[in-house]
């Protein structure tokens, strides 16, 4: 079936240093979202985005943090500057609509802030 | 607020044995219930979902979930489980009137023995 692709699968940074992690909706998908995984422990939400614009954001979703979809390209989530503990998997989702049996997961990147 | 709760961080059963991993939700009122899992190095896939109606709802490779309202729990079954099966299992719910985010349990590691 139709994927989401997450560019890098994993990146190694220097803490301070900014990072923008890559993802690649399904085509016709409308809705797109960012979860952060802390190893061993569950997905947590961090943002949703529609129509160019970001609809929630969760306490974890850090004033470091930002989301765009630049003219139906890649939907980005940067981290400038990061942080020991944003070491994390980070995955993307996207949904054609807002309901959550819609979702494609992503298979995630593996941050690492050293 | 709403939260899900997955008791059991892992569970071990030996191949060809039955299985339920547990979940539980706290809303007042009947969420949309779902089970992904989780292969290793990939993204979530979906296992199955719960909307309405038949409190027993079937999912993909003979997994099956129980919706209970009176105990708050939306169990995963399944009768004989292969060792393809080991992953993490992830319980999440959703609320009707508000598509826009998904809350996941803190998953359920399953080991199948052979």
């Amino acid at each position: 079936g139709p994927k989401v692709l997450q560019i890098p699968s994993h990146q190694i940074i220097d803490m301070g240093q900014m990072v923008t992690l890559n993802c690649d909706p399904v085509s016709n998908h409308l809705y797109f979202y960012w979860y952060k995984q802390i190893l061993g422990q569950q997905m947590e939400f961090l943002v949703n985005f529609y129509n160019g614009k970001v609809m929630e954001k969760s306490k974890l979703f850090k004033d470091q943090f930002s989301v765009e979809r630049p003219d139906g390209s890649y939907f980005t989530l940067k981290i400038q500057p990061t942080a020991l503990e944003d070491s994390a998997v980070y995955f993307c989702a996207s949904s054609l609509t807002d309901r959550a049996s819609d979702y494609t997961f992503g298979s995630g990147t593996r941050l690492l802030v050293i | 607020a709403q939260s899900v709760t997955q008791p059991d961080a892992r569970v071990t059963v030996s191949e060809g044995a039955s299985l339920q991993l547990r979940c539980k939700y706290s809303y007042s009122g009947t969420p949309y219930l779902f089970w992904y899992v989780q292969y290793q190095r990939q993204g979530l896939q979906l296992l199955l979902k719960y909307y309405s109606g038949d409190p027993v709802v079937q999912g993909v490779n003979g997994f099956e979930a129980e919706f209970s309202k009176s105990d708050s729990s939306f169990h995963l079954r399944k009768a004989s489980v292969h060792w393809s099966d080991s992953a993490v299992y992830f319980c999440a719910a959703s609320i009707p009137t508000g598509g826009y985010k998904v809350v996941f349990g803190s998953g359920t590691r399953l080991l199948v023995s052979p």
